[in-house]
């Protein structure tokens, strides 16, 4: 069964204290690993999409790296507004989304 | 670009009666649209997939009587909620693709229904 396990569920972290976000999977046959922020009372929004073991996306302070097993997504010198949820999902044969159940983080100043 | 908006972002009814959530792609044509509820502190469960002029594929365990879907064209697909009960209350989600596979899903800002 195709599984998506987010850790740590909570992270509180101090503005400029650099950390990283796990997700671990098991798939089948990987057709796309995503990350997106969620903040909350909105729907989630688009960080990035993953396809091969090896890849890297970056996007200002965060970087999404991908294994044959896992994901992570680093997030460097941290600031108060990137505090949020934070979710990984798989892309299934089909094009449906299996989502974890999200890192929220919290950034302090 | 690729956004997707939602109508309306809360709706508040009584018990019985039915709700219609809307899910418009802005600036792109959606073949593949989405359907997610989301619970507090959980993740978003899949309720069902709606392809463009064909019938909408429901998750195990969503009443498709209930929860109907409309995909009438590439950039608008409609969720009514019939006979709403309050457990019916939840943040409602839909998201689009440009077409199957390997394509990024973007959501919508969701729709917060309330059945008093």
């Amino acid at each position: 069964e195709d599984q998506v396990t987010q850790s740590p569920e909570a992270l509180r972290l101090q503005e400029g204290e650099s950390s990283s976000l796990n997700c671990s999977y098991t798939v089948s046959g990987l057709r796309g690993l995503f990350w997106y922020r969620q903040d909350p009372g909105k729907g989630p929004e688009f960080l990035f999409t993953l396809y091969s073991a090896g890849e890297e996306k970056e996007k200002e302070r965060l970087k999404a790296t991908l294994t044959k097993k896992e994901s992570f997504l680093h997030i460097t010198a941290p600031k108060p507004e990137d505090s949020a949820t934070y979710l990984c999902a798989l892309n299934q044969a089909g094009t449906a989304l299996i989502f974890g159940k999200g890192t929220t983080l919290s950034v302090s100043s | 670009g690729a956004v997707v908006s939602q109508h309306p972002s809360r709706v508040i009814c009584k018990s019985g009666t039915s709700v219609k959530i809307e899910c418009r792609s802005l600036d792109f044509q959606a073949t593949t649209m989405f359907w997610y509820r989301q619970f507090p502190k959980q993740s978003l469960m899949l309720m069902a997939t709606s392809n463009e002029g064909s019938k909408a594929t429901y998750e195990q365990g969503v009443e498709k009587d209930k929860f109907l879907i409309n995909h009438a064209s590439l950039t608008l697909s409609t969720l009514t909620v019939t006979s709403a009960h309050p457990e019916d209350s939840s943040f409602y989600i839909c998201s689009a693709s440009l077409a199957t596979s390997t394509d990024t899903q973007y959501f919508g800002p969701g729709t917060r229904l309330t059945v008093l």
